[in-house]
């Protein structure tokens, strides 16, 4: 069974710190993996990886997949109030007809003042 | 591009009762997915539509489940004889598949609650 795994579960930290979030997956046939941020509502698409080693940079945000590792990190630079939420990683696996998401848990982010 | 949307936002219902939920895609995309939600989990594929056909259903998706696709635009998901096991954020995706990995795009989701 496909598997997704997210640590920490939660985290609280002071506004300006840098944070690494985690996903370690075990599946198969993997298309890509994808991180998403989800505050009250629906999750929101942050980045999308397909190719190890290469890094995927928006802002304050950045990722990065190993693929040997089967593993992917998501960096937050001088965290801000505004990025706490829920960090969802997500890996697409090819199923012949469909590529479908596998969830992990999340990442709570906490950012106090 | 006005992105996913679901309606309603929210659904109260009692045990038993029958609910019918609705997503629009954003506009030209051909796959439309369907995932259910618990609290502190991440959500949980449930089936998936290219165009109009339904493609693929998780073994979570029981028979009082039903999804339907009519003309590849929105889609409706129903479930009869809700059980209170079934209270859940139901959320809507839909991507754009043109030969390469697609990204999903999610609407705001339908929390349903069944008393």
């Amino acid at each position: 069974e496909d598997k997704v795994v997210q640590s920490p579960l939660s985290l609280v930290v002071h506004e300006g710190d840098t944070v690494t979030l985690n996903c370690s997956y075990e599946v198969t046939n993997f298309r890509s993996l994808l991180w998403y941020k989800q505050e009250k509502k629906a999750p929101t698409f942050l980045f999308m990886l397909t190719s190890s080693g290469i890094e995927k940079k928006s802002g304050r945000l950045s990722s990065i997949l190993d693929k040997k590792e089967l593993s992917s990190i998501l960096n937050i630079t001088a965290t801000q109030t505004g990025d706490s939420a829920i960090y969802l990683c997500a890996v697409s696996v090819n199923t012949g007809t469909a590529s479908k998401l596998t969830f992990g848990t999340g990442t709570r982010l906490q950012v106090t003042l | 591009d006005t992105g996913v949307s679901q309606n309603p936002r929210h659904k109260i219902t009692k045990r038993g009762q029958n609910v019918t939920f609705r997503c629009d895609p954003i506009s030209e995309h051909n796959r439309l997915y369907w995932y259910r939600q618990t609290l502190g989990q991440g959500p949980e594929f449930l089936t998936y539509f290219q165009n109009e056909a339904q493609l693929e259903k998780s073994r979570l998706l029981s028979d009082r489940f039903s999804a339907e696709r009519p003309k590849g635009s929105f889609s409706t998901l129903e479930i009869q004889r809700t059980e209170q096991g079934d209270s859940a954020m139901y959320l809507c995706a839909s991507s754009l598949v043109a030969g390469g990995p697609d990204t999903q795009y999610f609407g705001p989701g339908t929390r349903l609650t069944v008393l």
